[in-house]
């Protein structure tokens, strides 16, 4: 069975501009989790994503947004990106919301310049 | 979410047994204790879980101690490729939070 997939794998955007990453589930899950992941905070939760519905959120501003399509591929977007968005943004996928065994893709690295 | 206390880091001789220590003193009584591990710049890599009994599989053993205010992750004959950041969480809901993990480094 494949992995998680993410894409695209890197990025490189200005200040400014608006970022969308795609990430795909393993087959048959329906939830997807996104963390981002920084040198000075770790990784942190950013929203998870159940049957189209946004379950849980983190405390993150409101640039960044999610969805999830009724093939349970999500994306995630960014606006107005800033200096500090610059990350290693992760996907996981989980065959339900709950306490639930979550699977990791390999990322999307963002450089914003 | 109870938050867990790791050692920030670690070593460990080629083909010994690592032994990662985590305490979740905080932890209640419908928590799982999973364990993750980082490889430099790649997704985590879901290890094992366990919620009051040990555990173990392919990977790694998970012992839990009796009043679950603690865990030990076993990794039974550690390689080069097992030189990771390793994470230790306790959850209930779907999003899991990370604490800074052990940087385990095992020494040829």
């Amino acid at each position: 069975k494949a992995g998680v997939t993410q894409t695209p794998r890197y990025l490189i955007k200005t200040r400014g501009q608006q970022v969308t990453l795609s990430c795909s589930p393993i087959s048959g899950h329906r939830s997807v989790s996104w963390y981002q992941q920084t040198p000075g905070q770790g990784l942190q939760f950013l929203f998870e994503y159940f049957s189209e519905t946004q379950r849980n959120k983190g405390n993150f501003p409101g640039r960044f947004s999610g969805r999830q399509f009724s093939n349970s591929r999500s994306e995630m977007n960014v606006s107005t990106l800033e200096l500090g968005d610059s990350a290693l943004y992760l996907c996981a996928s989980s065959q339900s919301t709950g306490p639930d065994t979550q699977y990791f893709g390999p990322g999307t690295r963002l450089t914003v310049l | 979410d109870a938050k867990t206390t790791q050692p920030p880091s670690m070593d460990c001789a080629e083909g010994r047994a690592a032994n990662l220590p985590c305490n979740h003193s905080t932890i209640s009584g419908n928590e799982y204790v999973y364990w993750y591990r980082q490889i430099h710049s790649q997704g985590p890599q879901y290890i094992i879980h366990g919620l009051k009994n040990n555990e173990t599989n392919e990977m790694a053993s998970l012992i839990i101690t009796e009043d679950r205010k603690s865990s030990t992750l076993i990794l039974p004959h550690a390689t080069l490729r097992d030189t990771a950041v390793y994470y230790c969480i306790v959850r209930v809901a779907n999003n899991l939070f990370f604490g800074t993990g052990t940087r385990l480094t095992v020494i040829p």
